[in-house]
Parts: structure tokens; sequence; C-alpha cells
């Protein structure tokens, strides 16, 4: 079975702080797809971002940057100088390749507070 | 605009009762899903579809129904409700059930089943 690890809960820094949200998976999938999900105080689900397991390369959009590392089952999301807009609950999630795996399966989500 | 809509955005329902949620997209995806969403929990899935006249059973089937008589609607039924019941229902679609396609949510039905 595949597992999604969001070990921080809750997070909270003043705003133009970096922060980093942590995310360890566990699959024995050799093809899987990581991504991330914002789900800010309205309650909507946002997708921000996928990744497959064959592309390392870490990605930049804006001020979010995600950092996948195979090595230590690892893909991290860092937010460099956040706002309060920032505020919201961020979900990382996986989905393996064939039966059960195929499904996506989250972590539990970690709550990032920005304040002013 | 397209997307997927739920209805309604909120119930309180009594214990013992029957409830569909409905879920329609208009993106023509061919994989529909239900997630539940719990504090502490994260989400969880309960069925999907992968095609009209096709579902499957998710993580936390037992309680819960669906259909899927056309490629729009995905209709959720708790035939008789019971308080552990009460969470954050979410719908998603993907263009297919392949491993790469992201998913899109509806907004949730918030329920509480007294």
């Amino acid at each position: 079975a595949q597992k999604v690890t969001q070990a921080q809960t809750e997070i909270s820094v003043v705003e133009k702080e970096d922060v980093t949200l942590d995310c360890v998976y566990e699959t024995r999938d050799t093809t899987y797809y990581l991504f991330w999900y914002k789900q800010p105080p309205s309650g909507e689900l946002v997708f921000l971002i996928r990744r497959n397991s064959f592309d390392e390369q870490n990605e930049i959009s804006g001020r979010y940057s995600w950092n996948f590392q195979k090595s230590t089952s690892s893909f991290n999301f860092t937010i460099t100088a956040s706002q309060v807009v920032d505020s919201a609950v961020y979900f990382c999630a996986l989905r393996g390749l064939d039966g059960a795996n195929s499904k996506l399966t989250f972590g539990k989500g970690i709550t990032l507070s920005v304040r002013p | 605009i397209a997307g997927i809509t739920q209805a309604p955005t909120s119930q309180i329902l009594a214990a013992g009762r029957r409830m569909t949620l409905r879920c329609t997209q208009d993106m023509r995806h061919n994989a529909m899903y239900w997630y539940r969403q719990d504090l502490g929990l994260g989400l969880r899935l309960i069925h999907y579809s992968n095609t009209a006249g096709t579902t499957g059973k998710g993580e936390v089937p037992d309680g819960y129904s669906v259909s899927r008589a056309n490629t729009d609607d995905f209709p959720l039924t708790l035939a008789s409700a019971v308080p552990s019941q009460t969470s954050v229902y979410f719908c998603a679609s993907s263009v297919t059930l392949d491993s790469n396609s992201p998913l899109h949510f509806g907004n949730g039905t918030r329920l509480t089943v007294t």
C-alpha cells in the first residue's frame, strides 16, 4: 500500500518569511506521480503541481518551489516571502501506476497560518 | 465556467434518513471520485468511477453507494445516515483514471448527521 506522511500539522509564520512544507511518501511502484493541493479557508481544493517519478528537476513557479528527492522519498514545498493569502491547508498526494495504487492517496495536510 | 458542481452546499440530516449528494461535471472527464474530509484524517476515497457504467470501492466505502449512469453525473447515496458520516464530502474528476491525471475538485458538501 502507498502512504503519504506530512509530519508537520500546523505551521505559523510571519509575513515575508520563507516556509517549507515537508512531504514524505512510500510506494512500491517505480512509476508514480506526486501532487500538491491547496485548500484555502473558503474550502475548495486547488491543484498546484504534478511531478512524475522520472523527473527530479526542481520546479519554481513564482514564490512557490518544489524539491523532489527520490533518494529520500520526499517532495517538499517551499513558499518564499510568504503572504497572508498563502494561509491554507496544504495537501501532498501520491498516485501509483496500477490497481489500488492508481487512486490518489493524500497526506493529512499541513495548516499554514501567515500572520501580518 | 467549466468545472464540478456539488449540491447541496450543506445539509443537516437526522440519523437513519436517506440522502443523496449530487455531483455534476461539464469537463467530459471519464473518471470521477468521492472523498470525505475529516479533521486529522485528511481526504479519504469513498468510491470512484473509471467511466460511465463502472464504479469501484475506495478506502472507506461502507455505508455509501454510487452510480454512474452517464459521464457527467456521479451521485453519492447514504442509505441510512449515521453520525459518523458527518463530514465534508468532495466530488472530483480527472480526464482518466491514469496516475498522471490531476484531480479537479468541487467545492464540497458539508453534511451533519444528528
